[in-house]
């Protein structure tokens, strides 16, 4: 079935450990996004990518980097994580069905760094 | 740039009553126009969509039209249940990527 997925749905970690969200899609899209959303539910892109090797900056600046080796795979991390990283990251895909840029959503990892 | 507004929350209303969620935005070209749910502890889902001017998206009891002369594109259901308490994202589908609204939390009460 196409999907895309997250794991950890749920992580809580020290601060100063290097953690990894990873993301992979069974959509066969080429493009690929990393957004955080904050308490107030409102949504920020902060990385995204047009295919293997390609990696943008989005509009939020985030100390977090990515990398597209794999088409179905674009792993976010955070080499040490911070309380202020505490968010709920969403990874999206999208591809050239659908209405223009129309996006699929993983069901989100919930990060606390304590 | 491209942009959306979207009606601030929370809205909280009784069951069986009527729900309408503004949103206007601004953008250049031809832009495609989405609703997104977000269900607590989950991720986003399109709810209903619309591509070009003055189509009409519908879904689950949902509908949007697409207003090129107003730039808009509210969202509506005619009775609400409290199943469709969530957070509703208005976006718009620009060059290559989706600009969100901020989002508008709505609690139905039984």
């Amino acid at each position: 079935e196409a999907d895309i997925y997250q794991t950890p749905r749920y992580l809580v970690i020290g601060t100063g450990k290097k953690i990894t969200l990873e993301c992979s899609q069974t959509m066969g899209h080429d493009k690929m996004y990393w957004y955080q959303q904050d308490p107030g539910m409102e949504l920020h892109l902060i990385h995204y990518s047009y295919g293997v090797n390609s990696t943008e900056k989005g509009d939020l600046s985030s100390e977090s980097t990515v990398s597209r080796i794999r088409t179905e795979h674009f792993p976010l991390t955070l080499e040490s994580a911070r309380p202020s990283h505490t968010s709920q990251y969403l990874c999206a895909s999208s591809g050239v069905t659908g209405g223009r840029n129309e996006q699929f959503f993983g069901p989100g990892t919930r990060l606390t760094v304590l | 740039g491209d942009s959306v507004t979207q009606m601030e929350g929370p809205v909280t209303l009784s069951e069986e009553a009527f729900l309408t969620i503004n949103c206007t935005y601004t953008a250049t070209g031809y832009p495609s126009l989405f609703w997104y749910v977000q269900y607590p502890g989950e991720g986003l889902q399109l709810l209903l969509k619309a591509t070009k001017a003055d189509d009409k998206g519908s879904n689950k009891g949902f509908e949007a039209t697409y207003r090129k002369e107003t730039t808009s594109f509210h969202l509506e259901k005619g009775s609400v249940q409290v199943s469709d308490s969530a957070v509703y994202f208005c976006a718009l589908g620009g060059d290559y990527k989706l600009s969100f609204g901020a989002g508008t939390t709505v609690t139905v009460r039984a």
